[in-house]
């Protein structure tokens, strides 16, 4: 298994662009989440998802889109880059549903630099 | 609300000396409590976990935890730190009632002296 993968490693974008930020699991996982990861606040989780076609918003889900067309993936859309989103990105899965009671697996990040 | 609380931003210990990071938490029922690793420039791992029973838990690594009710404390020990632990620690709680997210601690930083 290659676990939780995410591409690409460090991105590098002007204020406006837009970006997609892969994620994608072969543990037949129904969870998956993404966070940010900034210095002094920790992890902050930005959209989840407990199965394919469901999404919903976590903590800090501003100028952020996701979908879940299959369980595998799990992309994450930059709408409009600002330089308040850079950050590191990683994403994150779980066997059951529950994101709160069960292992998470982490991606190694992207990390992302919004000038 | 749930929270939890490490104390302790960064931490300093010597090689072989033994450590103890500190997790406070704020949770009316039984919490589901963890303990993850991040190394420099990685993703996290799984430690270790505590659901129920034994209040004192195994982790990988030579890890162990303690989960005490009366002190809603869940901290985090090694007796012997070797140099591979420098890394940032953080510690998060769930519960089944919302069992959407994980509430994170702010992580506790550790270095590791030769």
């Amino acid at each position: 298994n290659a676990g939780v993968t995410q591409t690409p490693k460090f991105q590098v974008l002007k204020t406006g662009q837009s970006m997609t930020l892969q994620c994608a699991q072969d543990m037949n996982h129904e969870y998956m989440s993404w966070y940010r990861q900034d210095p002094g606040m920790g992890l902050r989780l930005i959209h989840y998802s407990v199965g394919a076609g469901i999404t919903d918003q976590g903590e800090v889900p501003n100028g952020y889109n996701v979908s879940r067309s299959t369980t595998e993936d799990f992309p994450l859309r930059l709408l409009s880059a600002a330089p308040s989103q850079t950050s590191v990105y990683f994403c994150a899965s779980s066997f059951r549903t529950s994101g709160s009671t069960d292992t998470q697996y982490f991606g190694p990040g992207t990390r992302l630099t919004v000038l | 609300a749930q929270s939890v609380t490490q104390p302790d931003i960064h931490i300093t210990v010597s090689e072989g000396a033994s450590l103890e990071l500190r997790c406070n938490y704020s949770y009316g029922a039984t919490p589901y409590l963890f303990w993850y690793v991040q190394s420099p420039g990685q993703g996290l791992q799984l430690l270790l976990k505590y659901f129920s029973g034994d209040t004192l838990v195994q982790g990988i690594k030579g890890f162990e935890a303690e989960f005490k009710r009366s002190q809603s404390s869940f901290n985090l020990r090694k007796p012997s730190v070797h140099w591979s632990d420098a890394a940032e620690y953080f510690c998060a709680v769930g519960d089944a009632g919302n069992n959407r997210k994980l509430i994170w601690g702010l992580g506790t930083s550790l270095a590791v002296n030769p």
